[in-house]
């Protein structure tokens, strides 16, 4: 039972474009929404988050939207930069310490 | 600090054998997480600990695999015996966490582990 889903596997943008991920959850009991980027050998790291009683958080370049009554959330990254390129999951809390992660999105800035 | 460290960076071993898997939270966290990476199901959460006790172990895939926490400054993840369905990236994390405070990971680099 995934209750944080990635339908797209990967996800190909030209440097200066957007790129826009998505996501989608089912339980509505999670009530912090995170996004980690993770690079080859590395272990994922923090992006940006989002509280269920906002709809848009904007870091630099990063924005994240959530739609409640979807349960759906995407990352907006504009403009897209060659180091961008990494697998990027979508994560959510709201029972207790742990996260429940999506299975991520390759993402490729081609120069 | 030094962040989470993970040791080994890789494991390659056969089939049947015990494998041991080890990590350093950051000091004074008070949770810690094993992950592991697969393609199909992404970061899969197998335990966590919070004050060195665990509080869920529902996503442990079966009786082979265990995990301790003997004190707040270490864990191991031990497989026994290992099988080639085990291969994947096992992730550790840890937190400090709040109740009802929006909780972010700091994770290790993770254990390649191989079993032939």
């Amino acid at each position: 039972d995934q209750q944080v889903k990635q339908n797209s596997p990967s996800l190909s943008v030209q440097e200066g474009r957007i790129s826009i991920l998505n996501c989608d959850y089912t339980n509505s009991m999670f009530d912090y929404f995170l996004w980690y980027k993770k690079y080859p050998a590395e272990g994922p790291t923090f992006l940006i988050s989002i509280s269920s009683i906002k709809d848009k958080n904007e870091d630099g370049r990063f924005t994240v939207f959530l739609n409640k009554s979807a349960k759906h959330l995407s990352l907006h990254i504009v403009p897209s930069q060659p180091g961008d390129s990494a697998v990027y999951f979508c994560a959510a809390s709201g029972d207790g310490p742990r996260l429940t992660f999506g299975e991520g999105t390759q993402l490729t800035v081609n120069p | 600090d030094a962040g989470v460290i993970q040791s080994p960076r890789h494991e390659v071993t056969e089939m049947g054998q015990e494998v041991t898997l080890r990590c350093k939270p950051i000091s004074g966290h008070n949770s810690l997480f094993w992950y592991r990476q697969t393609m199909m199901r992404g970061l899969e959460l197998l335990i966590y600990f919070n004050n060195n006790v665990p509080i869920d172990d529902s996503g442990m895939p079966e009786d082979r695999f265990s995990a301790k926490m003997p004190n707040a400054s270490f864990s191991t993840l031990k497989i026994q015996p290992s099988e080639p369905r085990d291969s994947a990236v096992y992730f550790c994390a840890s937190s400090l966490y709040f109740s009802s405070a929006m909780q972010k990971l700091f994770f290790g680099s993770g254990t390649q582990l191989s079993v032939l």
